[in-house]
């Protein structure tokens, strides 16, 4: 399987713990972005990454939340300090030119 | 600010019947990217298609096809003679040069046999 993938696919977690989350775009892809989704929503924007740099990040993203693609291959999204709002479907995406193509994502649930 | 809408929350219709989705979107920006995807009940998003702001040319592939018009700002979507596994939530999405896809709040299609 090429498409991207995520790990782990359910995370449940007590509140003020902290998480990471890890997605391995497509092989040969430049970009990767991260994406939250919310019951009901559509995918929120929260950064991407150009190779390993990162670009741009959301105002969603806030201090408890960083991400890292330190070698431009596989990236991993960290929440410190959980807090129930945080619960929601986080989604990688990655591109090699317009289209991107998305992860089957990672459900977070912060009792 | 970009903007999509969804207007219509859930459509459902009986397999075979057509189903239209409608998207209208907002941005200052003339060059942008217009995107169809579809998340089944297994949550992966699965793209469907891309239209781009300089080409109006409405196409057909397979059972989709789409009416992309800039005066009005839409970028409807139809599935032709729909079948129980098109059920699912479909976004429309938009992306100017900066990267990021801003997506609406999507429509949940139920097809019934």
């Amino acid at each position: 399987d090429t498409g991207v993938s995520q790990d782990p696919r359910h995370k449940i977690t007590k509140r003020g713990q902290n998480v990471t989350f890890r997605c391995d775009p497509i092989s040969e892809h430049n970009r990767l972005y991260w994406y939250r989704q919310t019951l009901g929503q559509g995918p929120e924007f929260l950064t991407y990454f150009q190779n390993e740099a990162q670009l741009e990040k959301s105002r969603l993203l806030s201090d408890r939340f960083s991400a890292e693609r330190p070698k431009g291959s596989f990236s991993t999204l960290e929440i410190q300090r959980t807090e129930q709002g945080d619960s929601a479907m986080y989604l990688c995406a990655s591109s090699l030119s317009l289209e991107q193509f998305f992860g089957p994502g990672t459900r977070l649930t912060v009792l | 600010a970009q903007k999509v809408t969804q207007a219509q929350t859930e459509i459902s219709v009986v397999e075979k019947e057509d189903v239209t989705l409608d998207c209208v979107y907002e941005t200052r920006d003339t060059t942008y990217y217009l995107f169809w995807y579809k998340q089944p009940p297994s949550g992966e998003l699965v793209f469907l298609i891309r239209r781009n702001s300089f080409d109006e040319q409405n196409e057909i592939s397979g059972r989709y096809s789409w009416n992309f018009q800039k005066s009005t700002s839409s970028f409807n979507f139809t599935i032709t003679a729909s079948q129980v596994v098109d059920s699912a939530v479909y976004f429309c999405a938009l992306r100017l040069n900066d990267y990021k896809l801003s997506f609406g709040a999507g429509t949940t299609v139920t097809v019934r046999a």
